[in-house]
């Protein structure tokens, strides 16, 4: 089975753009949750997506935000870029089969704000 | 509130050693999963374990072992015999569906761990 992917794997952008990121998950796998890796802060968790549906939401701006197709693939979305949004994006998928499931993680987008 | 320490920032050994990396949680929740993934250089977070909090029972797999403790809230990683290509940042994360929701992972800092040949 293919595991989850992300694209692009790397991207540049300056202050004030927006940028969206994109993730496949594991084949069968419904739940998707993203998660901001930065030097400073560590793992965090952005949000997750369940049935198109946000479940959770950790504790970001409105800047960032999200989506889920009925394919189960997810994007999220950064708006009006600061510098303090670089970080390595991970995504992760779950099958899902009651309250916490074991997420698998893809390789990540490492975005660079200018 | 829910936390995960991993107090090892670092730790270097030479190749062969057996190594520890320690991870103490904090949490209301009766029912809860703690997890452990390692992260190569290459960024991808890899799955190692998954424990629930009613199974205490030590898991060993291969040279890896983990020592799940309740009443010191404690879920210890061992490597025995340690190789170079264990060299990553090894996270420790908690998920407790009641404070947290549903399958958010919080994360430690995180153990770099150094095999030198």
């Amino acid at each position: 089975k293919a595991g989850v992917t992300q694209t692009p794997r790397y991207l540049i952008k300056t202050r004030g753009q927006q940028v969206t990121l994109s993730c496949s998950p594991i084949s069968g796998h419904r739940s998707v949750s993203w998660y901001q890796q930065t030097p400073g802060q560590g793992l965090q968790f952005l949000f997750e997506y369940f049935s198109e549906t946000q479940r959770n939401k950790g504790n970001f701006p409105g800047r960032f935000s999200g989506r889920q197709f009925s394919n189960s693939r997810s994007e999220m979305n950064v708006s009006t870029l600061e510098l303090g949004d670089s970080a390595l994006y991970l995504c992760a998928s779950s099958y899902l089969t009651g309250d916490t499931d074991t997420q698998y993680f893809g390789p990540g987008t490492r975005l660079t704000v200018l | 509130a829910q936390k995960v320490t991993q107090a090892q920032t670092e730790i270097s050994v030479v190749e062969k050693e057996d190594v520890t990396l320690d991870c103490v949680y904090e949490t209301r929740d009766t029912t809860y999963y703690l997890f452990w993934y390692k992260q190569p250089p290459s960024g991808e977070l890899v799955f190692l374990i998954r424990r629930n909090s009613f199974d205490e029972q030590n898991e060993i797999s291969g040279r890896y072992s983990w020592n799940f403790q309740k009443s010191t809230s404690s879920f210890n990683f061992t490597i025995t015999a340690s190789q170079v290509v264990d060299s990553a940042v090894y996270f420790c994360a908690l998920s407790a569906t009641f404070s947290g929701g549903y399958n958010k992972l919080i994360f430690g800092a995180g153990t770099r761990l150094a095999v030198h040949p």
